[in-house]
């Protein structure tokens, strides 16, 4: 999984908890992305980041939260986690030179 | 926006027979496209990627993929399907003119049947 790990990799948590997510990269990519892939809607952008301390909205932002205080750590934040967001986050690199985007394994997030 | 559509949730072929898994585009301009395959309980992994010239790409694992812009259409291809080929198949595309963002279709799931 091209030098990109996530943990945790799976999760129970119960409504109104927080939970922080951790996307470590060893590739030096500039950009990091987290997505969140739920059955019949495909993958689904969060939130992004074009540089440390640079992070921007996705097209399902609300409820997440994200930092980047070093190149190589992208994570993300549920406040207060509700039902709606037990889902499977996998994180993702990229240069932007090559377009391509390269993802992590993957957490499992269960909230209940 | 930029957009792909995947019309087929799901397609079954027999191991050995040739597959197609389809993808059609909307965007503006001269379009990048995207494969990407996602196997049980992994992360999503590039296949391959178009950007200009040749209208046959090929990629990994022996598969392929033809743009055709009179049709919109980017299917990915292989000659002979394999049961590991077993897995769920996106196709992507930038979101916007110049984005480094990538808009992703909702994917097929492949069966190869023995």
């Amino acid at each position: 999984d091209a030098g990109i790990t996530q943990s945790p990799r799976h999760k129970v948590t119960e409504t109104g908890t927080p939970v922080t997510l951790r996307c470590h990269q060893t590739e030096n990519h500039r950009y990091m992305y987290w997505y969140r892939q739920d059955p019949g809607h495909g993958l689904r952008l969060i939130h992004y980041s074009y540089g440390v301390k640079d992070t921007d909205k996705g097209e399902v932002s609300d409820g997440y939260s994200v930092s980047r205080s070093k190149t190589e750590d992208f994570l993300l934040t549920l406040e207060s986690a509700t039902s709606s967001q037990t889902s499977v986050y996998f994180c993702a690199i990229s240069e932007r030179v090559t377009y391509e985007q390269y993802f992590g394994p993957g957490t499992r997030l269960t909230v209940t | 926006a930029q957009s792909v559509a995947q019309p087929e949730d799901q397609v079954n072929v027999a191991e050995g027979n040739p597959l197609t898994v389809k993808c059609t585009y909307s965007v503006s301009g001269n379009p990048y496209l995207f494969w990407y395959v996602q196997y049980p309980n992994r992360g999503l992994q590039f296949l391959l990627k178009y950007i200009t010239g040749d209208n046959l790409v090929k990629g990994s694992y022996g598969f392929e993929a033809e743009f055709n812009k009179s049709q919109t259409s980017f299917h990915l291809k292989k000659p002979s399907a394999l049961v590991s080929d077993s897995a769920l198949y996106f196709c992507a595309v930038p979101s916007g003119a110049g984005s480094y963002q990538l808009t992703f279709g909702k994917g097929t799931k492949l069966s190869v049947i023995p």
